[in-house]
């Protein structure tokens, strides 16, 4: 996965549930990313962290919660207060030139 | 906050032709733009971004074009090939934090 990897690939949750998706990196990296795609909505910023232990929210952070407590491991914890949380959840990371987004393979969360 | 408009939503093009799709940002301190390719049910890739001390890169069938005082960039691709179908994103970061993404444009390349 080019050093960084989100599992699971498919999730399925029921309504009222929390759920964590996992995003590791072993590149290294200081700064770590969470996007949301919707269909037609592009890539919405949920959180992101450019240190250990500090993150801050972005565009969409309502209904979501982060930790960073080790530098290659930011989970993203898709709460109940998330109302519409099905989606396709990106990872990403800043590439080599600490500029770009490298991105996971993604998770595709469905509530049932 | 900072915003990135992408037109169009959607694009078909005859093989062979030229696509653009064109880009807005609202935060005058960018200083990095990307574009990313998307295929269905992959991850987006990075496949070129242009610098705000430049005004335009190119890389084979792709080039990038940078206003500044307009604050737009587009994305042209020359040559359209069947494996150029795909949605492709623009991009803005002031290169320390956020990195914004506008809504994607799907390209279809028509035979």
């Amino acid at each position: 996965d080019g050093g960084i990897t989100q599992s699971p690939k498919y999730l399925f949750r029921k309504e009222g549930q929390n759920v964590t998706l996992s995003c590791e990196q072993n590149l290294n990296h200081d700064a770590m990313y969470w996007y949301r795609q919707d269909p037609g909505q592009g890539l919405r910023l949920i959180y992101y962290s450019q240190i250990v232990n500090d993150f801050q929210k972005g565009d969409i952070a309502e209904g979501y919660s982060v930790s960073r407590e080790k530098k290659e491991s930011f989970p993203l914890t898709v709460t109940s207060a998330q109302k519409n949380p099905t989606a396709f959840y990106l990872c990403a990371i800043k590439g080599e030139l600490n500029t770009e987004a490298f991105f996971g393979q993604g998770t595709r969360l469905t509530v049932v | 906050g900072e915003n990135v408009e992408q037109h169009p939503s959607t694009l078909s093009v005859q093989e062979g032709d030229s696509a653009v799709i064109k880009c807005t940002y609202s935060d005058s301190a960018s200083n990095y733009f990307p574009w990313y390719k998307q295929e269905l049910g992959k991850r987006p890739q990075l496949i070129i971004d242009i610098r705000s001390n430049v005004g335009e890169k190119k890389d084979q069938r792709i080039a990038v074009t940078l206003n500044k005082t307009a604050k737009h960039f587009s994305l042209h691709i020359t040559e359209t090939q069947p494996e150029d179908s795909a949605v492709y994103f623009c991009a803005a970061s002031t290169g320390d934090d956020k990195i914004i993404f506008g809504k994607g444009t799907r390209l279809h390349i028509l035979p």
